[in-house]
C-alpha cells in the first residue's frame, strides 16, 4: 500500500507568479485536504475535496484553487503568489467522504517559498 | 469561534520524567479532539483521538469538557519521545483539522 506522496517537495517563486502542487491520495482513499502551515504554526485548513468535488473551504482568497482527478489525486493552485504564501503545503487523504470518521493520513508536503 | 490552544512552544525534560502537553479548544457542539506528532524528518501522523479511549505508545489523553481541555500526558518520558505535538480538533460535517500551533518536546538522557 503506497501512502500519500507529494510533488515537488520545493519550489522556489517570485511574486505574482502561479504555482501547482500535487498530491497522490493514497490507495483506497477518495477524500484529499489541503492545508498551508507556516513557519511555528499549526497546519490551517483550505480546502477539502470528495470525488473531484470541492466539499468544504477554510479561510483562503479565491486565489487558492484546486481540483481532484478520477483517480483522487488532486492539484492545489495559488494564483498571483504573495510573500506570505511561503509555506510548507500539506496534502492528507482519508477513505470515506462527507462527515466521515475517518483518520486522515498526511503526505511530507511541499516547501514554497516565494521572493 | 472554533480554536485550538497550545500555550508552550517547547517542553523540556528528562528521560523519566512524567510529561503533560497542554491543549485547550473552543468548540460549540460535541467536539472531536486528536493529537498528531511528527517525528524528526517524518510526515505528520496521528497519534491518538479521544473516542478511542486508548493508550499509544505510553500516551494518554482525556477530553475535559467542563474545562475544554484535552492534555497528553505520559508518566515516563522516553528520549525517542522527542518530536513536535500537535493538537486538533475535527470541525464540521466534515473531515476538517483545526491545529493548535504545536509544542515541542524535547526528551533529554
Amino acid at each position: 500500500e503506497t501512502g500519500v506522496t507529494q510533488s515537488p517537495t520545493h519550489l522556489i517563486k517570485t511574486r505574482g507568479q502561479q504555482v501547482t502542487l500535487r498530491c497522490s491520495s493514497q490507495s483506497g482513499h477518495n477524500t484529499v485536504s489541503w492545508y498551508q502551515q507556516a513557519l511555528g504554526q499549526g497546519p490551517q485548513f483550505i480546502f477539502q475535496y470528495y470525488r473531484e468535488e470541492e466539499n468544504g473551504r477554510g479561510n483562503f482568497p479565491p486565489r487558492f484553487s484546486g481540483l481532484q482527478f478520477p483517480n483522487y489525486s488532486s492539484e492545489l493552485n495559488v494564483n498571483a503568489l504573495e510573500l506570505d504564501d511561503s509555506a510548507l503545503y500539506l496534502c492528507a487523504s482519508s477513505p470515506g467522504g462527507t462527515g466521515g470518521q475517518e483518520t486522515q493520513y498526511f503526505g511530507p508536503g511541499t516547501r514554497l517559498l516565494v521572493l | 469561534a472554533q480554536r485550538v490552544t497550545q500555550p508552550e512552544k517547547l517542553l523540556s525534560v528528562f528521560k523519566g520524567a512524567p510529561v503533560e502537553l497542554k491543549c485547550n479548544y473552543s468548540y460549540s457542539g460535541s467536539p472531536e479532539l486528536f493529537w498528531y506528532v511528527q517525528y524528526s524528518r517524518q510526515r505528520l501522523q496521528l497519534l491518538l483521538r479521544h473516542i478511542s479511549r486508548e493508550s499509544i505508545k505510553g500516551f494518554t489523553a482525556d477530553l475535559n469538557k467542563g474545562e475544554t481541555s484535552f492534555h497528553l500526558k505520559k508518566p515516563f518520558a522516553q528520549e525517542e519521545d522527542s518530536a513536535m505535538y500537535y493538537c486538533a480538533l475535527r470541525s464540521g460535517g466534515y473531515n476538517k483539522l483545526i491545529f493548535g500551533a504545536g509544542t515541542r518536546l524535547a526528551v533529554h538522557p
